[in-house]
């Protein structure tokens, strides 16, 4: 069974520029997560996809931040305009059920300057 | 709010001694999960073990095992003779149980480098 991944691996942008990030679940996992980790802090969560919805964006910092799962299959996050406190690893997780075992991909690292 | 708290930031052993994680958690609610995750050098978070809070029992899985103790609102976790490959960012987390909100809260995480 292939893991979560994520795509790219690491991105380099401009201030100012958009970036979209990729995250495919595994097959058959509702639940998608996306979480972020800014140096040195902790992991935090930005959002909760049931399926093709949003069932909890609390975490999302503003509106520079849109995420998307059409489909109910992958999932995209993009960034645009992107600032230099947008930098930090960004984590994609599935889970086949709310509160279970939630399978994490390898991240993107994403660098603004 | 919950909130994970890892206070140790940086741990370093030698190979086969046996070394602690601390966590401590905040919650109001009275269910909730508890995780450990361990992230190596290739990035990903490597789930170890979930816990819920109706179940104070020690785990032991080969050289791991966990301390749940709700009264001190600890979840330790102790790797025995430890080795190099346990070198890794190891995270604690907190979640409500199902049927609320299953968004994992984390702590910090601690890096632990086993030298040989």
């Amino acid at each position: 069974e292939a893991g979560v991944t994520q795509f790219p691996s690491h991105s380099v942008i401009e201030k100012g520029q958009t970036v979209t990030l990729r995250c495919d679940p595994i097959s058959g996992h509702d639940n998608l997560y996306w979480y972020r980790r800014v140096m040195g802090k902790e992991i935090k969560f930005l959002l909760h996809f049931v399926k093709e919805s949003k069932q909890d964006e609390s975490g999302m910092p503003n509106n520079r931040f849109l995420a998307e799962r059409t489909g109910g299959t992958y999932s995209t996050l993009k960034v645009q305009p992107a600032e230099l406190e947008d930098s930090g690893v960004y984590f994609c997780a599935s889970s086949r059920d709310r509160g279970g075992e939630a399978f994490f991909g390898q991240g993107t690292r994403l660098t603004v300057v | 709010a919950q909130k994970v708290t890892q206070a140790q930031t940086e741990i370093s052993v030698v190979e086969k001694e046996d070394v602690t994680l601390d966590c401590v958690y905040e919650t109001r609610d009275t269910t909730y999960y508890l995780f450990w995750y361990k992230q190596p050098p290739s990035g990903e978070l490597v789930f170890l073990i979930r816990r819920n809070s109706f179940d104070e029992q020690n785990e032991i899985s080969g050289r791991y095992s966990w301390n749940f103790q709700k009264s001190t609102s600890s979840f330790n976790f102790t790797i025995t003779a430890s080795q190099v490959v346990d070198s890794a960012v190891y995270f604690c987390a907190l979640s409500e149980l199902p049927g609320a909100n299953s968004k994992l809260t984390f702590g910090k995480g601690i890096t632990l480098s086993v030298r040989p």
